[in-house]
């Protein structure tokens, strides 16, 4: 199985900043990575599919980058709203992996 | 508008069997695959598997092959998962989802399987 690995695992960060968060895959999976944001209680939410389209209605400040094994979501400056955990998923074979999880929390 | 309802909140002895069903409207049902993925209490996402709505045809993780079975019932547009010989490492919410990682992404509410003595 693709192993996905996200650093960090928590990042503490201000309104306003702009956070990267990385991900990493065990072997190539070229392009085939998608990005998710999740608060307590909720079903994920789908930010970003294929490295780096969006999925309609996410805001802007989002995006994604990468390929073969190295990844990055990047939110240009970070809002309430987005405090949140955010998980990577690979789709390049089954069984589909995701990352551990990175959360977002207030500075 | 897109909806896919899941059935309630489930209490399970260990050894025993959950079906966690998955209705789906608002689209055509045989058009999109349905992904299960469950995530145990306060920790991350577990891909359990595929179905395809029009076929029928399935693929599962390794780690739940055996145990694990997804169906559909294309006259109701739902899709049903069944984890049998439940352990306490299944308690978990049990999601199902339309289009994972592809435009036009839909999740469920999530299901709550508790398995306990």
């Amino acid at each position: 199985d693709i192993q996905m690995t996200q650093s960090p695992s928590i990042l503490s960060a201000s309104v306003g900043d702009r956070v990267t968060i990385t991900c990493r895959a065990s072997q190539s999976i070229s392009s085939w990575l998608a990005w998710y944001q999740q608060k307590p209680g909720k079903a994920p939410k789908l930010l970003i599919y294929k490295a780096s389209s969006f999925e309609s209605g996410v805001p802007s400040r989002f995006s994604g980058s990468g390929s073969g094994t190295q990844f990055t979501l990047t939110i240009s400056s970070l809002q309430p709203d987005d405090f949140a955990t955010y998980y990577c998923q690979h789709y390049d074979t089954y069984p589909w992996t995701f990352g551990q999880g990175t959360k977002v929390e207030i500075k | 508008q897109v909806q896919l309802v899941q059935s309630g909140a489930e209490v399970k002895k260990p050894g025993t069997s959950v079906k966690v069903s998955c209705k789906a409207s608002g689209y055509t049902f045989i058009n999109y695959y349905i992904h299960w993925v469950r995530q145990a209490p306060g920790q991350g996402l577990e891909w359990m598997g595929i179905i395809n709505p029009s076929g029928g045809s399935t693929n599962y993780t390794q780690k739940l092959q055996g145990r694990v079975t997804m169906t559909r019932d294309t006259s109701t547009s739902t899709v049903y998962m069944e984890l049998s010989s439940l352990r306490s490492e299944d308690t978990a919410v049990y999601y199902c989802a339309r289009a994972l990682a592809a435009a036009g992404c839909f999740w469920g509410q999530g299901t709550l399987v508790t398995v306990s003595s």
